[in-house]
């Protein structure tokens, strides 16, 4: 089992629709949970981060987190052609050095149709 | 503000060559990380350092590989000898200390290419 798992997609939208994106993660005691941005032929961005369960909003982004399950979400409201890029989760860890290193799913590719 | 520099941003070499990777981080930024992404594995991270140390290099995926910090503002990610596996775009992200929720900033990354 990956530690961090993501559906590759692509995940196409059309344009104004709510985009949906998920991720699971294996370690039980993660704190600390990202999303990244990433265009093509570019470098990752943080768009949003999420520490607490429930939900977090910034803009058009909206963060969802159950430790229970496992699970962080994004979802990405009133989606824009611009929002067409790979988003990858990213988990921190919690004990000693892990705490400074982020593990990263493979990332969702989203395709907003215009 | 510059951001995390990264050279070159192509390399294209035939294996058995070694190839030097260059980052220099954002200034006052005392993490400094190694990542690798490819399209089977994603953004893995090889080594990390924290003030010119290197913490953690479990992620280096044999001994071919190297990474040094001689200073704050420099590393250096090498690969000898290389091999076609080796092909990915590799970068270089850096953080401020304090909060380990600080956000990291990535370079625009070094595409790498062994024939």
């Amino acid at each position: 089992q990956k530690e961090v798992e993501q559906n590759s997609g692509p995940l196409s939208v059309p344009e104004g629709a709510i985009a949906s994106l998920n991720c699971t993660y294996s370690d039980r005691v993660s704190q600390s949970f990202f999303w990244y941005r990433q265009y093509s032929g570019k470098s990752p961005e943080l768009i949003m981060s999420i520490y607490s369960n429930g939900d977090k909003e910034d803009g058009r982004f909206t963060a969802q987190l159950n430790k229970a399950s496992q699970y962080v979400s994004l979802l990405i409201r009133d989606s824009q052609p611009s929002d067409s890029a790979t988003y990858l989760c990213a988990v921190k860890g919690r004990r000693g050095g892990a705490t400074n290193k982020l593990i990263f799913g493979t990332g969702t590719l989203l395709a907003v149709q215009p | 503000d510059a951001g995390v520099i990264q050279s070159p941003r192509h390399e294209v070499t035939e294996m058995g060559q070694e190839v030097t990777l260059r980052c220099k981080p954002i200034s006052g930024h005392d993490y400094l990380f190694w990542y690798r992404q490819t399209m089977m594995r994603g953004l893995e991270l090889l080594i990390y350092f924290n003030n010119n140390v290197p913490i953690d290099d479990s992620g280096m995926p044999e001994d071919r590989f190297s990474a040094k910090m001689p200073n704050a503002s420099f590393s250096t990610l090498k690969i000898q000898p290389s091999e076609p596996r080796d092909s990915a775009v590799y970068f270089c992200a850096s953080r401020s200390t304090g909060n380990s929720n600080q956000p990291q900033h990535f370079g625009d990354g070094t595409r790498l290419s062994i024939l």
